[in-house]
């Protein structure tokens, strides 16, 4: 069972824009900037799209924002593309021994 | 630019113990300053982190495994190593090799293939 919370799917048409949760808790989201996002395509490794809450690696589309809330993350893609179906992953530190938690992964498709 | 490349078994036997290595291009594992993690993908899609090595010969666990685990790494080879003891068939899943090289610590920007490993006899 994971750590982190994230809904199973989320789906949208072509050019509008969806927001995906991750909830977490005091100990992990809440307590620390430390949250990234993953996207991931069937039969390939994640790749890292947000980091550290908000912040994009070099490369990475700017339709894809992030942000936090108390013990809630979101990752918002805009003007969406064909291409964004894939799994996303939300991932934070945490204060448990753990160090780093992952949520369960949600599928975005693309209507 | 960094790359890894995860190789081991891809088949292992009930209660023997999984070994993978991950060789690392582009950056030195003895040089300092990054974190070279171990990070595996249950048939479900889960995804576990498992541990880090540090250059400085640290390595920190998942509490989780952390009886059965052990990373390393081989300085002569740029290469740090997966050592999973008593394997059951729980422990069935892609295993990726992954560093935190250009954006913060404590994210995983570099990332292997990855392998997939099954515990069968």
């Amino acid at each position: 069972q994971s750590a982190l919370t994230q809904p199973a799917s989320v789906s949208g048409s072509p050019g509008q824009s969806i927001t995906l949760s991750c909830t977490g808790t005091s100990s992990d989201i809440g307590g620390y900037n430390y949250v990234c996002w993953y996207q991931q395509y069937p039969g390939k490794a994640p790749k890292l799209i947000i980091f550290d809450v908000s912040s994009r690696p070099s490369g990475v589309s700017d339709r894809f924002s992030g942000s936090k809330s108390g013990n809630t993350a979101s990752l918002t893609i805009s003007g969406l593309q064909a291409e964004d179906e894939a799994d996303y992953y939300c991932s934070s530190y945490t204060s448990s021994s753990a160090l780093y938690v992952f949520g369960p992964g949600t599928k975005v498709t693309v209507l | 630019q960094v790359q890894l490349q995860e190789s081991g078994p891809g088949l292992v036997k009930p209660s023997q113990t999984l070994s993978l290595t991950c060789t690392v291009s582009g950056a030195s594992i003895s040089s300092g300053g990054y974190y070279w993690s171990w990070i595996r993908q249950y048939p479900g899609k889960g995804l576990e982190w498992i541990g880090y090595f540090y250059y400085s010969e640290t390595s920190y666990y998942n509490p989780s495994l952390k009886s059965r685990v052990s990373i390393s790494a081989d300085t002569s080879k740029n290469a740090f190593s997966l050592r999973l003891s008593s394997v059951t068939a729980a422990d069935t899943a892609v295993y990726y090799c992954a560093a935190d090289i250009s954006t913060s610590e404590n994210a995983f920007d570099i990332w292997g293939q990855g392998t997939m490993v099954t515990v069968s006899s």
